[in-house]
């Protein structure tokens, strides 16, 4: 079984700063990972996804995220946030072999002008 | 563009009503998922479908029943719906069940009971 955590549950944070997103997994197999972004009434969009190979991950709208197996996060990060960034996002992980996506309890990142 | 369709986008129902909440995809994707995601919650999963073959996990209440009739319609069945049931309801596909396949998500159904 696997579990999520994700450390913040709101992030303001001003237009143009730069903004981490922290999640710790929990897991006894080894996990992928996924960070998925929700707009105000939509369904959840892949934003970037961990694998395999090279730990940093690039996504999409400017987004990248660093697996460290040792102290088991994902963090999410992005050198430059803008007002449309505002959203919901969630922390994702999945056992390689096979089980459900585990999903944290999301964090909201507000962007303030 | 092909895609992952939840109609309709809001439904009211009464309390005790049965009401369907219906997903399409485009994606000729194998697995399909509902999901239901109260306000400020993680999505939570209900049960899936591996192309016709239903899985559905332990805690599912059994008021909430699921078909399948085709690889393109996926449909949420709530028997009598009860307050608790208000939420966002999310439905989801996968090309595949292995793990490393991303789960494409349409826009969900917020289903509110009078």
């Amino acid at each position: 079984a696997q579990s999520v955590t994700q450390l913040d549950s709101q992030v303001p944070v001003f237009e143009e700063a730069p903004v981490e997103l922290r999640c710790n997994y929990s897991s006894s197999v080894s996990v992928y990972l996924f960070w998925y972004v929700q707009y105000p009434n939509q369904g959840l969009q892949l934003l970037l996804k961990y694998l395999s190979g090279s730990t940093l991950v690039k996504g999409i709208n400017g987004f990248e995220a660093e697996f460290n197996k040792s102290q088991t996060s994902f963090h999410l990060r992005k050198p430059s946030v803008h007002i449309s960034d505002t959203a919901e996002y969630f922390c994702a992980v999945r056992g390689t072999s096979y089980g459900k996506l585990t999903f944290g309890q999301g964090t909201i990142l507000t962007v303030h002008p | 563009d092909a895609m992952v369709i939840q109609n309709p986008r809001y439904q009211v129902t009464q309390f005790g009503k049965p009401v369907t909440l219906s997903c399409s995809q485009t994606l000729n994707h194998n697995v399909m998922y509902w999901y239901q995601q109260k306000s400020s919650q993680a999505p939570k999963l209900l049960f899936h479908y591996y192309d016709k073959d239903f899985n559905n996990e332990a805690d599912t209440p059994d008021n909430f029943q699921s078909r399948r009739p085709n690889t393109s319609f996926c449909f949420l069945d709530i028997r009598s719906p009860g307050l608790g049931d208000a939420a966002m309801y999310l439905c989801a596909t996968s090309s595949h069940h292995t793990s490393n396949q991303p789960q494409h998500f349409g826009d969900g159904t917020r289903l509110s009971i009078l």
